[in-house]
């Protein structure tokens, strides 16, 4: 069966230092990555898709990148946090092959506070 | 494009009762529907999905949803909700052949004694 982790689970960072999240599937090839953002009232925000390895997709402009050096392997970076980048941060993976219905399924959450 | 609106923010019950959480949609095409539930502080699980086929679609944990294309609506129901159901609730939607999510804004249910 297939699973996805993300850490790390809670982080809290002084403005203007870096930030690296991670997120691994397992179960799974090719899948397509999406890294989505929380903040509060304001429902899921898509911050970047993977369709595959080195193919990362914006969907809003940011301070943060997405990075896609693995199959499987899907990284939130920043080089200088802001404090609007807090909130609860949420990795997916969906099937590309035999079924593109959308489904996505989450990760456990990353919720970071810049201070 | 592809929208949905869940028209409440949240949607306070007692327990026992039977709650509805609306959900319209707007798209040109066929579309997939979904709709997740969210814990505190944990991601989103699957509650439901309508794919094809029977307009009533039932999930986890008693939930059921009805597809109405007329009214462009995947609204969610429970006949009796427990405390426990106390989570905010998501309906996506997706176009057929496209791979791409989109969430509504979300409806916070609270449930209380």
């Amino acid at each position: 069966s297939q699973t996805i982790h993300q850490w790390p689970a809670t982080l809290v960072q002084p403005v203007g230092s870096p930030l690296s999240l991670e997120c691994t599937v397992e179960g799974t090839s090719n899948p397509n990555l999406y890294w989505y953002r929380q903040a509060a009232g304001r429902g899921l925000q898509l911050l970047f898709y993977s369709v595959g390895i080195g193919q990362i997709s914006s969907e809003v402009p940011q301070n943060l990148s997405a990075s896609r050096p693995q199959d499987r392997q899907f990284i939130l970076s920043s080089k200088k946090l802001l404090l609007s980048d807090s909130g609860f941060y949420l990795c997916a993976w969906s099937l590309v092959a035999g079924g593109r219905t959308g489904e996505l399924f989450f990760g456990e959450g990353s919720r970071l506070t810049v201070l | 494009a592809q929208s949905v609106t869940q028209l409440d923010s949240q949607v306070p019950v007692f327990e026992e009762a039977p709650v509805e959480l609306r959900c319209n949609y707007s798209s040109s095409v066929s579309v997939y529907l979904f709709w997740y539930v969210q814990y505190p502080n944990q991601g989103l699980q699957l509650l439901l999905k309508y794919l094809s086929g029977s307009t009533l679609v039932k999930g986890i944990n008693g939930f059921e949803a009805e597809f109405n294309k007329s009214q462009t609506s995947f609204h969610l129901r429970k006949p009796s909700v427990h405390i426990s159901d106390t989570a905010e609730y998501f309906c996506a939607v997706s176009e057929s052949g496209y791979s791409t999510l989109t969430f509504g804004k979300g409806t916070m249910l609270l449930v209380s004694p």
